[in-house]
């Protein structure tokens, strides 16, 4: 059963680098591995995506070594808008074959003036 | 904007009660997911459906229900209310039909309908 393990929480000053690592041990071969920013009362919404390597976009990159049994995602020089929850997912096979998205508990990033 | 719309953004009711849920996916999208998060909490996956038909079942409890019409919008009921079911509730939608094979996973959400229960 694919699983998510992530740090609760982080703090961070603005403009620094932030890297949240993700532990996904279980990964299935078919699974990419997606990321999403929660802000408090609204929907997440989907960041960076991959499934090997390095992917990068204008918001963040995504690292992942060649087992992809973990992942991080790194945020470049942050502001205090970028405070918000951040969840790790990747794909769970039902018995039946379907899939259903987990999230785990996000990590709680908190960037400080 | 995500381009999934869900209804009413806020409800108020009394316990024991019944609500409807109401979310529009975006536009081409088949397959929408219920997501459920109490205060403070992670997001629960409820269900998921995929062109009409429930394809994913996860922590739904039997007082609740969905459904998903032939025109994709899909609404959740919620019956014999209880305090702890005061919750947002998030609509997602995505194109795929998670079968998992290139399925990679891209949620697009709404903004949630946010119960509360007195």
């Amino acid at each position: 059963l694919a699983k998510t393990t992530q740090p609760i929480s982080m703090d961070s000053y603005e403009g620094q680098e932030v890297n949240i690592t993700c532990s996904h041990n279980n990964i299935a071969t078919n699974d990419y591995i997606t990321w999403y920013q929660q802000f408090p009362s609204q929907g997440p919404r989907f960041i960076i995506q991959g499934y090997k390597t390095k992917v990068t976009n204008e918001v963040a990159s995504l690292f992942i070594p060649a087992d992809r049994k973990s992942s991080t995602l790194s945020l470049p020089r942050v502001s205090l808008s970028d405070t918000a929850v951040y969840y790790c997912l990747v794909g769970d096979t039902y018995t039946s074959g379907t899939y259903k998205y987990i999230f785990g508990t996000g990590t709680r990033l908190k960037v400080l003036a | 904007d995500s381009g999934v719309t869900q209804t009413p953004k806020h409800l108020i009711t009394a316990t024991g009660q019944r609500v409807t849920l109401r979310c529009s996916p975006r536009s081409g999208d088949l397959s929408v997911y219920w997501y459920q998060q109490s205060l403070d909490q992670g997001l629960q996956f409820l269900i998921q459906y995929y062109n009409g038909e429930e394809r994913a079942k996860g922590n739904i409890l039997e007082r609740f229900s969905a459904q998903q019409f032939p025109d994709l919008h899909s609404e959740l009921n919620l019956s014999s209310l209880e305090l702890g079911d005061s919750a947002l509730y998030f609509c997602a939608s995505s194109v795929t039909s998670g079968s998992g094979v290139g399925d990679t996973g891209e949620l697009f959400f709404g903004e949630g309908s946010r119960l509360t229960v007195l």
